[in-house]
C-alpha cells in the first residue's frame, strides 16, 4: 500500500465548478502535510500547507482529519488556469525525516 | 521564487556517455534531493542528502551517483548513460526542520539518451 494515496483522476470539470481532491496517508506519525501544484512539464510548486484546524487561501481550502488520516483540497469557482496536477505530500520523521509525495491527481478545467 | 538552479535544462547524449547534472541552491538549505519523473507519471526519489558529506539512496533504485561536498551544490552523475535513463530529473532542497519545511524544486533537467 502506498504511503500517500490520492484520487486517481483525471477530473474534468467546467469553469466555475467546485472540485474536491482527497488524499489518505498510512503513517500515523506523519507530522505535516502540503498540497503542491504541478503544471505540465514543469516543476512542482507549493500550493498550500495543511493545518489541523483547516485553512483557506482564496478559492482553495485544505482540511486535515488526523483520526481518519485524511487530507482534502477544495477548489471553488474553478478557473481554466487551475488545470494542473495536484500532489498531496506528507512529512514524518523529525529533522531527519522525509517528504512522501502522492502520485497526483490531474485536474482539467474546461470552458 | 525559489533560488535553486539546474543545468543543463535539456540534454541529448549518446549511449555510454558520462553525464553530470548540476544543481545549486542559494537558500542555505541543508537537505537536498533528486527526483526522477517521466512525463505524466509520479515523482520518484532517487537520492537525498541531509548536509555536507551526507548522501542516501531514495526509494527508486538508480544507477546514478551523487555527491555533497558543499552545502549549496548537489550534482548527480551517470557514468554510462542508457536509453532507459531518459527522463526528467528534478533537484530540490528544504530546510532541515522538525516540521517538514517547504521543499523547493528546480526547473528540472530533461535528459534524452539515444
Amino acid at each position: 500500500r502506498k504511503e500517500v494515496e490520492q484520487d486517481p483522476g483525471p477530473f474534468n470539470v467546467p469553469e466555475g465548478a467546485t472540485v474536491a481532491f482527497n488524499c489518505t496517508y498510512s503513517n500515523s506519525a506523519s507530522q505535516s502535510f502540503f498540497w503542491y501544484r504541478q503544471d505540465c512539464r514543469k516543476e512542482p510548486k507549493l500550493l498550500m500547507s495543511v493545518y489541523s484546524s483547516g485553512n483557506e487561501d482564496g478559492r482553495f481550502t485544505a482540511q486535515l482529519n488526523r483520526a481518519s488520516q485524511y487530507i482534502s483540497l477544495l477548489i471553488r469557482d474553478s478557473k481554466l488556469s487551475d488545470s494542473a496536477t495536484y500532489l498531496c505530500v506528507a512529512f514524518y520523521g523529525g529533522s531527519q525525516g522525509n517528504l512522501i509525495f502522492g502520485k497526483g491527481t490531474k485536474l482539467s478545467v474546461k470552458p | 521564487e525559489a533560488d535553486i538552479y539546474q543545468t543543463p535544462r535539456y540534454l541529448v547524449i549518446g549511449t555510454g556517455k558520462k553525464i553530470t547534472l548540476e544543481c545549486s541552491q542559494t537558500m542555505g538549505h541543508d537537505k537536498m534531493y533528486w527526483y526522477q519523473q517521466d512525463p505524466g507519471m509520479e515523482l520518484h526519489l532517487i537520492h537525498y542528502s541531509y548536509g555536507v558529506n551526507s548522501t542516501e539512496k531514495g526509494d527508486l533504485s538508480s544507477e546514478s551517483t551523487v555527491s555533497r561536498i558543499r552545502t549549496e551544490h548537489f550534482p548527480l552523475t551517470l557514468e554510462s548513460a542508457r536509453p532507459s535513463h531518459t527522463s526528467q530529473y528534478l533537484c530540490a532542497s528544504s530546510e532541515r526542520g522538525s516540521s517538514g519545511n517547504t521543499i523547493y524544486f528546480g526547473e528540472g533537467s530533461w535528459l534524452t539518451v539515444v
